[in-house]
């Protein structure tokens, strides 16, 4: 079944521990993305990945890393969370310049 | 930066009632999409147009460039159309990123 699958899907954590949540596709494709959506903000772009070692940064790119090693994953990193980064966090995948997959979602709460 | 800007924030009506949502934004695209959110957080992508019109069952979407306006339509609306509707654009080649609307939240009521 073509998905992209997060992980883990709810995270509850305290201020600079070091997290990271997977995103994973099985549709080869070469766009990859990462989304935060907070109550009144709506969806924001993080970063997004054209294709292997090829990262850019989305809108809100403050306090979160990337990397691309490999086609089908694309980890989203954060260093020293911060309870403004406490958010529902997408990942998405599409071929360029196509409709977007999107995973079923992460939860992250930063105490 | 493109804005975007969805209309209605909020919509109520009746099972079997014509639905449109509306999509504006300020700077020329490469390509609009309408996505799904159902209550429980999972997004669906509907369509992906750059131009003229798109049908998916009840579904309809138009464009119009020279206008910077989109619209989604709900044909014979259902209780299980209920769910957040957002718009997002995308500001030029498939390799920029998107930027979104706040989203129209549908109820349909039975």
């Amino acid at each position: 079944e073509a998905q992209v699958t997060q992980n883990p899907r709810y995270l509850i954590t305290v201020t600079g521990k070091k997290l990271t949540v997977t995103c994973s596709q099985n549709m080869n494709h070469e766009y990859m993305s990462w989304y935060r959506q907070d109550p009144g903000l709506g969806l924001r772009q993080i970063y997004y990945s054209m294709n292997v070692e090829v990262t850019d940064k989305g809108d809100v790119p403050e306090g979160y890393k990337v990397s691309r090693k490999e086609k089908r994953n694309f980890p989203l990193i954060l260093e020293s969370p911060s309870p403004n980064q406490t958010s529902l966090y997408f990942c998405a995948s599409s071929l360029i310049g196509h409709e977007q997959f999107f995973g079923p979602g992460t939860r992250l709460t930063v105490l | 930066k493109n804005e975007v800007e969805q209309s209605p924030q909020n919509l109520t009506a009746q099972e079997g009632e014509f639905i449109t949502i509306n999509c504006s934004y300020s700077v020329g695209i490469s390509a609009l999409h309408w996505l799904q959110q159902h209550p429980g957080g999972g997004i669906v992508s509907l369509f992906m147009l750059s131009s003229g019109k798109k049908k998916h069952g009840r579904l309809i979407a138009t464009i119009n460039i020279q206008e910077k306006h989109s619209s989604l339509h709900i044909t014979a609306s259902h209780p299980r159309d209920s769910a957040v509707y957002i718009c997002a654009v995308r500001s030029g080649g498939g390799a920029d990123g998107l930027t979104f609307g706040k989203g129209t939240h549908l109820i349909i009521q039975p």
